[in-house]
C-alpha cells in the first residue's frame, strides 16, 4: 500500500460524458501527479500541482483538466469523453515535487472505460 | 518529444535464468527511474540512477545507466516467479518524465 487513494477504481461511462477522478496523496506529501496508462500509448505524465499550484504540464488535453485543493486531495476532470480516452489514470504524490528525482508514490489507478 | 525505447516488448523464462532488459533513447536524460507494476496495481520505484556509468545494485537486480546517459538496463540474477510484472523505464529531462512502453517479464516456476 502507497498511502495514496484513488477514487472510484472503477468508472464506466459513455461518450460525450464527464467525469471526475479523486486522488488522495500520501500523508505530508504536497505534489501531486497525474498519468494515463493505455495500451497504445503507455504511461503518459498529464500534469502535476504543488502545493495548489500547477507545476508542470505534459500530454494533457484541453478537455482534460485538474486541479490541487487545500487540503491536498487532487480531482482530474474529463469531459467530452471519447472512446480513445478508455485507459487507467494514475495519481502519485512526493514530498515536495521539487526535483524530478524525488520518489513518486502511485496509487492503485482509476480504471475508465468509456463505451 | 523524448522517446524511450524498451526492449524486449515481452519476456518469458523459467525460474533460476537470468536476464537482462533494455531502455534505449536518443536523448540525454538528466536521470532514469526503473519501475516495476503489477496487474491492477501502480507503478513501484525500484530505483534512480544519475550519473553516467552508474551501477546500483538491489538484491539481484543490477541497474547501470549508461556513460552517455542515453541508456540504461536492467539485469535479473536467478529470476524468481515473485519477479513477474511490467517493468518500466522513466527518463527525466526538465522537470519531467517520459516512460518506455515496458517490458512484460513471466517468470515460470
Amino acid at each position: 500500500d502507497s498511502g495514496v487513494t484513488q477514487t472510484p477504481k472503477h468508472l464506466i461511462t459513455a461518450t460525450g460524458q464527464r467525469v471526475t477522478l479523486r486522488c488522495s496523496p500520501r500523508s505530508g506529501d504536497l505534489s501531486v501527479y497525474w498519468y494515463q496508462q493505455s495500451l497504445d500509448q503507455g504511461l503518459q505524465f498529464l500534469i502535476q500541482y504543488y502545493n495548489g499550484e500547477e507545476r508542470a504540464k505534459g500530454n494533457i488535453l484541453e478537455r482534460f483538466s485538474a486541479q490541487q485543493f487545500p487540503d491536498l486531495h487532487s480531482e482530474l476532470n474529463l469531459s467530452s469523453l471519447e472512446l480513445g480516452d478508455s485507459a487507467l489514470y494514475f495519481c502519485a504524490s512526493s514530498a515536495s515535487g521539487r526535483s524530478i528525482q524525488e520518489t513518486q508514490y502511485f496509487g492503485p489507478g482509476t480504471r475508465l472505460l468509456v463505451l | 518529444t523524448q522517446l524511450l525505447e524498451q526492449s524486449p516488448q515481452f519476456l518469458s523464462i523459467q525460474e533460476g535464468e537470468n536476464l537482462t532488459v533494455y531502455c534505449n533513447s536518443s536523448s540525454v536524460f538528466s536521470s532514469l527511474q526503473w519501475y516495476r507494476q503489477e496487474p491492477g496495481e501502480g507503478p513501484v520505484l525500484l530505483v534512480t540512477v544519475v550519473t553516467g556509468g552508474e551501477v546500483k545494485k538491489l538484491k539481484r537486480l543490477t541497474f547501470q545507466f549508461g556513460d552517455a546517459r542515453k541508456d540504461s538496463s536492467l539485469h535479473i540474477t536467478a529470476a524468481q516467479p515473485g519477479d513477474t510484472g511490467l517493468y518500466l523505464c522513466a527518463g527525466a529531462h526538465a522537470g519531467k518524465s517520459t516512460f518506455g512502453d515496458g517490458t512484460t517479464l513471466t517468470v515460470k516456476p
